[in-house]
């Protein structure tokens, strides 16, 4: 079974900074894909980014980049020029594409924009 | 975008009766759907995942005959606690996945509290 880890239950930056959240997971698995989400005060999950692991190139998503590092099994977030609205708990998530693709979650970092 | 709903949002009952939750694909056919629970501060930890004209395929520790899902319909799948504990309490998400992506939708939540 997978298992994803985040070793950084909460952290806090102050706005305009830069922050990395750290994840890391264990499989057997050569294709599968990871996530990051974010959870909001409102609680509605929200797609931040994903990356395919066939895929070397790390992905971006405007503020947002990861640095996935296969062979360390290692999946960190990175958020540039952070926001107040950047305020949330945020999950890495790893899948399996085979048939009912479900997600296996971290515990989650609570991450505080300090203004 | 994909827009995942689920009514109601927020629901009260008291301890023995039985409160049911929907869940609804807006704008795309959802061929699996996934139900996750999430105690305050913790992560979102699957129930079950259903497809549509089939039984619901139910985590290991997750009483089936508590939780009853159904998927009747490509765009709708129900939870339904039976005889509700207060210890049933507990927010519960769902996630609709079409069969062209691998890609997860969320509803926005449903706050059970069973007095």
């Amino acid at each position: 079974a997978q298992t994803v880890t985040q070793s950084q239950p909460e952290m806090s930056v102050q706005e305009a900074e830069t922050v990395t959240l750290s994840c890391t997971y264990d499989t057997s698995e050569s294709n599968y894909y990871l996530f990051w989400y974010k959870q909001p005060p409102s609680r509605q999950m929200i797609l931040v980014i994903r990356q395919e692991a066939y895929k070397q190139q790390n992905a971006t998503e405007n503020r947002f980049s990861v640095n996935f590092q296969k062979a360390a099994k290692s999946f960190s977030l990175k958020i540039s020029d952070s926001q107040l609205g950047d305020t949330a708990m945020y999950f890495c998530a790893f899948m399996k594409p085979a048939g009912n693709e479900k997600l296996t979650f971290g515990t989650g970092t609570r991450l505080t924009i300090i203004p | 975008g994909a827009v995942v709903s689920q009514h109601p949002s927020w629901v009260i009952c008291k301890s023995g009766t039985s409160v049911k939750i929907e869940c609804r694909s807006l704008d795309f056919q959802a061929t699996t759907m996934f139900w996750y629970r999430q105690f305050p501060k913790q992560s979102l930890m699957l129930m079950a995942t259903s497809n549509e004209g089939s039984k619901a395929t139910y985590e290991q520790g997750v009483e089936k005959d508590k939780f009853l899902i159904n998927h009747a319909s490509l765009t709708l799948s129900t939870l339904t606690v039976t005889s509700a504990h207060p210890e049933d309490s507990s927010f519960y998400i769902c996630s609709a996945q079409s069969a062209l992506s691998y890609e997860q939708y969320f509803g926005p939540g449903t706050r059970l509290t069973v007095t």
